[in-house]
């Protein structure tokens, strides 16, 4: 079974520094992007950016570039998504995702979805 | 970056009945490269739609994709109490991807 399993629910104090996973099963998880998605509590979809696995390349949305970074590690199959100094704002749920392939063509549109890790920020 | 505009904001139907919902794109999405989530509280989003109009696997013939250019639509017919949900837009046709800001579809 294909599937992305995420750590757990983090709390953590403004200024502090934290790593959520992302761990990949079930496919060759080098040669699928990653995709990582924030959703603040009642409100909508925010594209973060995306790693593709087989060789660190890292695209940011202009929203999120400069506050946090995206990493991977193949020998574990696990994807990271970092902050060095969290603030209040960063407060959400992150998922991670996994585009769509279908007869060899991609579509990076997210079928596979982790099932989100909640980030709590707060003095 | 393209803007995505859903609208309405909120739709409210009986059993039975079909759902339109919009997305309106600032700029044209390359190759109609648009997809169409439902979210229901507490989950992940579930893709329906990929390419404007390809259903994904699994996804009932009641949920149907259309449009081109800047101009997409999900229609849902025969509306069943399972689809009270959020659904969202997404386009990947330019960096950086971008979503809708959903609409809430809700079964009287």
């Amino acid at each position: 079974e294909v599937q992305l399993v995420q750590s757990g629910a983090e709390v953590k104090k403004p200024g502090e520094s934290l790593k959520i996973s992302c761990k990949g099963s079930g496919y060759d998880f080098s040669t699928y992007w990653i995709t990582w998605v924030r959703q603040v509590p009642g409100k909508g979809l925010e594209w973060m950016g995306v790693i593709f696995p087989g060789d660190s390349d890292t695209r940011y949305s202009p929203s999120f570039q400069g506050h946090l970074s995206m990493s991977v590690d193949k020998s574990t199959n696990t994807a990271y998504l970092q902050w060095s100094s969290l603030k209040a704002s960063d407060t959400a749920m992150y998922y991670c995702a996994r585009h769509l392939a279908v007869a060899g063509y991609n579509h990076y549109v997210f079928n596979i979805w982790g099932q989100g890790t909640m980030v709590t920020v707060s003095s | 970056e393209i803007v995505l505009t859903q609208s309405p904001g909120t739709l409210s139907l009986s059993p039975g009945e079909r759902a339109t919902l919009s997305c309106r794109a600032s700029q044209s999405v390359s190759r109609n490269y648009l997809g169409w989530y439902q979210q229901k509280p507490g989950q992940a989003p579930r893709l329906l739609i990929y390419a404007a109009s390809t259903r994904a696997t699994g996804i009932p013939d009641r949920f149907s994709g259309s449009g081109s250019g800047t101009d997409f639509t999900l229609t849902i017919n025969r509306l069943e109490s399972e689809d009270s949900a959020v659904y969202y837009c997404q386009q990947y046709g330019g960096f950086p991807r971008t979503f809708g800001q959903g609409t809430r579809v809700e079964i009287k």
